[in-house]
């Protein structure tokens, strides 16, 4: 069974600031997706990004980037010029295969103006 | 809009008591998810479907039952509910067919509360 952990459950930065949250994860598998999603306080989840294992070359999205290291089961989230909007819960996912998607217990960031 | 919605969105219910959630999508996609959400656990699977018929336990489903007749529509069904069963529940469909990306799109979310 897959496991993921997020060792962070609160972190604040100052707006403006670069901030980086952490996940590790645990499979044997060796093609998978990871993700990292985000939760406002409206509750609705939403897709931050995404990568792919078999692809070596970090994903971005805008203020968005992570650092996988695929050898050490780490993938992290780095938000770069944090913004008051991006106050939230942060959930670090894994999922292959068969669609499932296993979630980590969640950082909750928060960003001080 | 990811086309899913949950009903109720909020209840209040006490314990021993039969509680309903539904889950409706508006583009039919096989695959659909129920999840918890709780403080320190983050979300964890209950029930999911493949399609009409065909369901499968997540790593919570005691207490827990599903059903999916329609393609659009995924009931989940606490039979006596408990206080261990507050929580809020989510439901998510893959978009596999037409977008295959592992992503999971979520609903609002309906929080339900056992008394």
């Amino acid at each position: 069974a897959q496991t993921v952990t997020q060792s962070q459950p609160e972190m604040s930065v100052q707006e403006a600031e670069t901030v980086t949250l952490s996940c590790t994860y645990d499979t044997s598998e060796n093609n998978y997706y990871l993700f990292w999603y985000k939760q406002p306080p409206s509750r609705q989840m939403i897709l931050v990004i995404r990568q792919e294992a078999y692809k070596q070359q970090n994903a971005t999205e805008n203020r968005f980037s992570v650092n996988f290291q695929k050898a050490a089961k780490s993938f992290s989230l780095k938000i770069s010029d944090s913004q008051l909007g991006d106050t939230a819960m942060y959930f670090c996912a894994f999922g292959f295969g068969n669609e499932k998607l296993t979630f980590g217990t969640g950082t909750r960031l928060t960003i001080i103006p | 809009d990811a086309g899913i919605t949950q009903s109720p969105r909020h209840k209040v219910t006490e314990t021993g008591t039969p509680v309903t959630l539904r889950c409706h999508q508006t583009e039919n996609h096989r695959y659909m998810y129920w999840y918890r959400q709780d403080p320190g656990h983050g979300l964890r699977l209950i029930h999911y479907s493949y399609g009409v018929k065909d369901t499968d336990k997540g790593e919570v489903s005691d207490g827990y039952s599903v059903s999916r007749s329609k393609t659009e529509d995924f009931l989940l069904t606490l039979e006596s509910a408990t206080s261990s069963q507050t929580s809020v529940y989510f439901c998510a469909i893959n978009k596999k067919e037409v977008l295959d990306t592992g992503e999971l799109f979520f609903g609002e979310g309906s929080r339900l509360t056992v008394l």
